[in-house]
């Protein structure tokens, strides 16, 4: 059964660099062909931050776009982000999440089948 | 696309038939899912494609709709069901999710 772990740094400086990863184990990062990034703030909803395909190809959120960038490295079987600039809305729960995809007809229905635990990243100086 | 859900929160019982509407600020198909998030833990696939129950969720719930009106229903309320539910289309760029329903039993 594929897990995915993120893990990084709990504490980050305002105007700093967060970087997280996202490690797939029970099954290959290849197997799927989008993978995705959402956070949510203290008490707040979900936010979807964006995607990144087997290609490299990435779809980011517009309020993120500049600050962001998402990565894969399918020999180690991990999803990476990368944002900087960072402010205090910046602190929140990051998940990592896989797409899984159904197909009806001619319709793609993509959906995020599996979600890591969350890592909290608080920035503060 | 804006998602708005209602109602926001929801005191219910154990047994109670529960229905969540997500509404669209535009049409999105059926390119719609819920998800059933509970304190401190990630959020849970329950529906995909407005309709398509996930692997091994309760067949008490169930989705319908398609274009900018979908609705979530749980037909008998257990108390594992407590929780924080969210719509989310994947429709169009950006992704968005509703702001959320909160259950209380």
């Amino acid at each position: 059964q594929v897990q995915l772990q993120e893990s990084g740094p709990g504490l980050v400086k305002p105007s700093g660099t967060l970087s997280l990863t996202c490690t797939v184990s029970g099954g290959s990062i290849t197997s799927n062909d989008w993978w995705s990034w959402v956070r949510q703030s203290p008490g707040k909803g979900l936010e979807w931050i964006g995607e990144i395909d087997q290609s490299g190809n990435t779809n980011y959120n517009p309020s993120l776009t500049g600050r962001l960038t998402i990565s894969l490295d399918k020999s180690k079987n991990q999803l990476s982000l990368t944002l900087t600039s960072l402010t205090a809305a910046d602190t929140a729960v990051y998940y990592c999440a896989r797409f899984a995809l159904t197909i009806y007809g001619d319709l793609y229905y993509y959906h995020m089948d599996v979600w890591g635990k969350g890592t909290t990243v608080t920035v503060s100086s | 696309i804006q998602l708005a859900q209602s109602p926001s929160f929801l005191s219910t019982s154990v047994g109670d038939r529960v229905t969540i509407t997500c509404r669209a600020s535009q049409g999105i198909g059926r390119f719609l899912a819920w998800f059933q998030q509970k304190p401190g833990k990630a959020p849970d696939l329950l529906i995909y494609a407005a309709s398509t129950l996930h692997s091994g969720v309760p067949s008490r719930f169930s989705g319908s709709g398609s274009g900018t009106e979908f609705t979530l229903t749980i037909s008998s309320l257990q108390p594992e069901d407590f929780g924080t539910y969210y719509c989310q289309q994947l429709r169009s760029y950006p992704y968005t999710f509703g702001q959320g329903t909160k259950l209380e039993i």
